[in-house]
């Protein structure tokens, strides 16, 4: 298996409800990103770990919390959502977070819906 | 402050005819520009970049970028679409200083090929 999976593809969750999602990359890549996308909105970029330590926050409620237990392997903890947070999260690997030139592998998404 | 704008949320387009999909930027510095293309239900996919050197960048699947830096514009364009071409195509730069979590994307451009 190659390339960048995400699991699960498609999560109903009710506003009290904590899930995860999972992200799992095969490229040997050393970094990892998690992105939100909403429609007619540009992707916004939530988190990104960089040799498993995170470097970036970029101002994401606590009711969204990563974990990076090693390079190839990335979670979103979801808890507690608001209807809002309803979007397509995307991961995505790179080879190196800061000195490549930023092409991007990303995952087909998790579908979230929170009603 | 960096920023990307795609003007046109849907683009149409008849089979074989050409195609250009309009992308203008801003950035500090010598931008990082790329285009993606996400398929239904599926991730984004890298189509091409451009980094430095030639203006006209040439990508996958018969794709072609030209970098305009008086007009800080990057187009992509098609001699020839395809129906299979149908997707939402996102343009994306970053300044070459930056990292690439400093990726900007745009709004995204739908674009359906009409047999």
């Amino acid at each position: 298996e190659t390339g960048v999976t995400q699991t699960p593809r498609h999560l109903v969750m009710g506003m009290t409800n904590k899930k995860s999602l999972k992200c799992e990359q095969h490229l040997g890549h050393n970094a990892m990103y998690w992105y939100k996308q909403s429609a007619k909105k540009p992707l916004e970029l939530m988190f990104v770990y960089s040799l498993e330590e995170r470097v970036e926050n970029n101002s994401v409620p606590s009711r969204f919390s990563p974990e990076c237990p090693n390079s190839s392997h990335l979670f979103l903890h979801l808890h507690t959502l608001q209807p809002e947070d309803s979007a397509l999260y995307l991961c995505a690997s790179s080879q190196d977070h800061g000195g490549n030139t930023g092409e991007l592998f990303f995952g087909e998404g998790s579908r979230l819906t929170v009603l | 402050a960096q920023s990307v704008a795609q003007p046109e949320d849907q683009v149409n387009v008849a089979e074989g005819n050409p195609l250009t999909v309009k992308c203008t930027y801003s950035v500090s510095g010598n931008p990082y520009l790329f285009w993606y293309v996400q398929y239904p239900n599926r991730g984004l996919q890298f189509l091409l970049k451009y980094i430095t050197g030639d203006n006209l960048v040439k990508g996958s699947y018969g794709f072609e970028a030209e970098f305009n830096k008086s007009q800080t514009s990057f187009h992509l364009k098609k001699p020839s679409a395809l129906v299979s071409d149908s997707a939402l195509y996102f343009c994306a730069v970053r300044g070459a200083q930056t990292g690439a979590n400093n990726l900007f994307f745009g709004t995204g451009t739908r674009l359906t090929v009409i047999p």
